[in-house]
């Protein structure tokens, strides 16, 4: 079974900084198969990035993903007031087929 | 427009059974998975199970198999989510949410399931 760790746990940040989220797996990830949601409050969580790299539907290009292997990063360029929100990445793999980290919270400094 | 909206809040005592829906519109609802996922109260997202409305295959994650039973109804385009006897640490959100392949690209509203005596 692999597993997910994100680090930090919690980002503080101002607005107009920018984010680096580290996600790492306990064994090798096929990029294909590495996503990032974002949820905030009282709301479902959103599909940010999918295959390591490509943006959803509608994802701003101040998020960017990248990494391969055992190591992953979500980009915030620039972060707006409605970036602050809490970041999952998540696996897709043999049993239990999908796997999501423990998540980081990107607050307001 | 792809929508999948799921059923209300729901308030049980422990050992009762509950279902919960998740109605997916806007696409072909049988070719694609629908899986669930657990939030408990200020905790992150769990993978629960997840199945295929077109012919029923259903794959459970090793922590819930055996805890809750996923099924489907193709004929009104829904997906439910069971239990059997409700515990406590039952209470939590529950999203469904269709995947494409390896990723989860909608989501439902989420079902609050409270279980308190």
């Amino acid at each position: 079974e692999i597993v997910l760790t994100q680090s930090p746990g919690t980002l503080s940040l101002s607005p107009g900084e920018r984010a680096t989220l580290s996600c790492r797996a306990s064994q090798s990830v096929s990029s294909s198969y590495l996503a990032w949601y974002q949820q905030k409050p009282g709301q479902a969580p959103r599909l940010l990035i999918y295959g390591a790299s490509s943006r959803a539907t509608g994802i701003p290009d101040r998020f960017s993903g990248s990494g391969s292997g055992t190591d992953f990063t979500l980009t915030i360029s620039r972060l707006e007031p409605e970036d602050f929100a809490v970041y999952y990445c998540q696996q897709y793999g043999s049993s239990p087929f999908f796997t999501f980290g423990p998540g980081t919270k990107v607050d307001i400094k | 427009e792809v929508q999948l909206v799921q059923s209300g809040a729901e308030v049980k005592k422990p050992g009762e059974s509950l279902k919960i829906s998740c109605k997916g519109s806007g696409y072909s609802f049988t070719s694609y998975w629908i899986g669930w996922v657990r939030q408990m109260p200020g905790k992150g997202l769990e993978w629960m199970g997840i199945i295929y409305p077109g012919d029923s295959d259903t794959r459970y994650s090793p922590s819930f198999q055996g805890q809750v039973t996923i099924s489907a109804d193709k004929s009104i385009s829904t997906a439910y989510l069971q239990w059997s006897s409700l515990k406590a640490s039952d209470t939590a959100m529950y999203y469904c949410a269709r995947a494409l392949g390896e990723r989860f690209g909608y989501w439902g509203q989420g079902t609050l399931v409270t279980v308190s005596s």
